[in-house]
């Protein structure tokens, strides 16, 4: 079957970074997505990655090992606002995206 | 302003009633999608478009359907309403199908009693 963990939830303080990681394991691999989602809001795109390597995009960077299945996301100068689930989700062979279930992070002061 | 629409916001319904999730893309996106979320389980996709007059069926189809009469519109109906199908339910579109970001819609939290 197809699956991917992320932890269930995180705790980090403000002004700190932090490290989301997420395994997967699907039916083909055609790229990495993370989003982030607030409390009863939609999500929206934080990242992609389809080749290895670490992709940078201001304080959030997103990073992609293939040959082991694995994926963080790195969130630097924590704000309170970044307190927000994030999802992982990865497209398949059949160009669908496969979803996590989502990592909550809270931000203390 | 660019962007989804979903209506209701939020609907209660009582167990064996018709129900039609409303949602409107103005982005021209082709590809559309339908996604239930429940707490502890990642998003699952329902029902895609790939493009206007084209449906398909994703992770968890049975007892929803799907129509894309146009590139605007894509409502998802549940035909005779059960419990299970309490959920929030979010469309998304995006550009040229799942090779590009989706773009999500507010959602539609629904209760079947």
């Amino acid at each position: 079957g197809q699956n991917i963990d992320q932890p269930t939830e995180m705790t980090a303080t403000e002004g700190a970074i932090v490290q989301i990681n997420c395994t997967y394991q699907t039916s083909g691999f055609n790229g990495l997505f993370w989003y982030q989602q607030h409390a009863g809001e939609a999500p929206t795109f934080l990242s992609y990655n389809v080749l290895d390597g670490l992709e940078e995009k201001g304080r959030f960077s997103s990073f992609l090992s293939r040959s082991k299945g694995y994926s963080y996301l790195l969130l630097k100068e924590l704000q309170m606002k970044d307190s927000a689930s994030y999802l992982c989700a990865v497209r398949d062979s059949n160009y669908q995206l496969i979803w996590g279930a989502g990592t909550k992070l809270i931000i203390k002061p | 302003i660019a962007g989804i629409t979903q209506a209701p916001t939020s609907q209660i319904l009582a167990a064996g009633r018709r129900m039609t999730l409303r949602c409107t893309q103005d982005m021209r996106h082709n590809a559309m999608y339908w996604y239930r979320q429940d707490l502890g389980l990642g998003l699952r996709l329902i029902h895609y478009s790939n493009t206007a007059g084209t449906t398909g069926k994703g992770e968890v189809p049975d007892g929803y359907s799907v129509s894309r009469a146009n590139t605007d519109d894509f409502p998802l109906t549940l035909a005779s309403a059960v419990p299970s199908q309490t959920s929030v339910y979010f469309c998304a579109s995006s550009e040229g199908g799942s090779y590009n970001e989706q773009f999500f819609g507010p959602g539609t939290r629904l209760t079947v009693l």
